[in-house]
């Protein structure tokens, strides 16, 4: 597609249930980044997968949290018995990885979705 | 840890005036580094980056910014400021060594005054 297409938009839970937030990267775009946004801060990195391998989960908060991408396209973000400290706006961005060594830092050139933003009541 | 700084939350201007949004983050190693900024009720977008070469980039619409890699700080600025480029900043950070996530800052909420 055009951009990265994230859903749902908006979404309420109660404490204690669980969430899914999908993500649609661009088209052949080989990396994907999720981040979590919390009210008035810059957004915090959770986890990063080239295709479908996930390579870098070391910002999951905590084992409530997974995502996965099957395919090597679209992802999931899953929150288990979500808790308001979770109440976040969820990024996931997407980039296209090219060339080898140096060249491989376009990789970091990101392209965001518009995000879910999650309310934990 | 890995950081980064902006040192101003809010900053309110008139328009014409200069802007200059400083960032500051804490690794010492190479480092790649990007500037975002977030319209009202739009998404993240790259406003400009720098990976190598020389020191001052620039980006879309008129921004700047310049890395000096003795003070650790890639400071955007632009010249005039336009009512348009009421959004909010945020400075990135990317260590080569750390893997390929980004590392933000807080973001500066601009408000131009028309």
């Amino acid at each position: 597609g055009a951009g990265v297409s994230q859903s749902p938009r908006y979404k309420v839970a109660k404490r204690g249930q669980d969430v899914a937030l999908r993500c649609d990267p661009i088209s052949g775009h080989v990396s994907l980044f999720w981040y979590q946004q919390a009210l008035g801060q810059g957004p915090e990195f959770l986890t990063y997968f080239q295709n479908e391998a996930q390579l870098d989960k070391s910002g999951l908060p905590s084992d409530r949290f997974f995502a996965e991408r099957p395919e090597g396209s679209v992802s999931t973000l899953k929150i288990q018995r979500t808790q308001q400290e979770d109440s976040a706006v969820y990024l996931c961005a997407s980039s296209f990885k090219r060339g080898r060594g140096y060249l491989s830092i376009g990789a970091n050139v990101l392209t965001f979705g518009a995000g879910s933003r999650l309310t934990v009541l | 840890a890995q950081s980064v700084s902006q040192h101003n939350h809010h900053v309110i201007l008139s328009e014409a005036a200069s802007l200059e949004l400083g960032c500051n983050y804490s690794y010492g190693g190479t480092v790649n580094l990007f500037w975002y900024v977030q319209y009202p009720g739009q998404h993240l977008q790259l406003l400009l980056k720098y990976f190598s070469g020389d020191p001052l980039v620039k980006g879309i619409k008129g921004f700047e910014a310049e890395f000096i890699k003795s003070k650790f700080s890639f400071n955007l600025r632009k010249p005039s400021v336009q009512w348009s480029d009421t959004a909010e900043y945020f400075c990135a950070v990317h260590v080569l060594e750390y893997g390929n996530k980004l590392v933000f800052g807080a973001g500066t909420i601009l408000r131009v005054k028309s």
